[in-house]
């Protein structure tokens, strides 16, 4: 079992639509990251988290350290939010490991 | 624009022959990671340098190498090229000496293709 899981693998939605994503993780953490990974490959730094909940712009970001889940959300989803995200952990007192999920393959169609 | 660069973009090369792939990371940044990021693997952790020093290991190969130089740019050596080597590698920078200390700021990745 992979220590980071994310879920869906894949995700199709009409523009406008509320967007969820799950990262759950075995391993005591420090921080989780979200990463947006476009198509053309580049890779932006979303949020990164320990506690509560983050939000920027028309993503927002939670995460509950007791139940070892985060979840990304993206409202009023638009075609541009089309990309990967990708859940990053970092371990807890291995502040040099960071483990990356498989990523979510998000497309919204217009 | 994160401040990153990386050169070059993409990279042919055969097997058995010696690459390096370049970073700049973004100014004031003194962290550079690299990674790589291979279709069946995901993104994976190959190691870190800050300030000049090799900071931490991930899963990297005895065949690869990098370094940091005075002027924080860093280099990733990759030799006795492989096909299974073939994959994107980026760069990322941040300011702080942990890795969870300050946000991650990512290069465009270099995409090496081993023939």
């Amino acid at each position: 079992k992979n220590e980071v899981e994310q879920s869906p693998q894949n995700l199709t939605a009409q523009e406008g639509e509320f967007i969820t994503i799950n990262c759950s993780y075995s391993v005591g953490i420090s921080a989780l990251h979200w990463l947006q990974q476009h198509p053309g490959g580049g890779i932006v730094s979303l949020f990164m988290l320990s506690s509560g909940k983050k939000k920027h712009g028309r993503l927002i970001a939670t995460i509950n350290i007791q139940e070892k889940h985060s979840s990304l959300h993206i409202t009023a989803s638009h075609p541009r939010d089309s990309a990967v995200y990708i859940c990053a952990v970092l371990m807890v007192n291995r502040d040099d490991k960071i483990i990356f999920g498989k990523g979510t393959r998000l497309h919204i169609l217009p | 624009d994160s401040g990153v660069t990386q050169t070059p973009k993409h990279l042919i090369t055969a097997t058995g022959q010696r690459v390096t792939l370049r970073c700049s990371p973004r100014s004031g940044d003194l962290s550079v990671y690299w990674y790589q990021q291979s279709l069946d693997q995901g993104l994976q952790f190959l190691i870190q340098y800050y300030n000049g020093e090799e900071r931490a290991k991930g899963n990297i190969l005895e065949r690869f190498s990098a370094q940091q130089f005075p002027d924080l740019h860093s280099e990733l050596n990759l030799s006795s090229l492989e096909l299974g080597d073939s994959a994107l590698y980026f760069c990322a920078s941040s300011v702080a000496r942990r890795v969870g200390g300050s946000p991650l700021h990512f290069g465009n990745g270099t995409r090496l293709t081993v023939t």
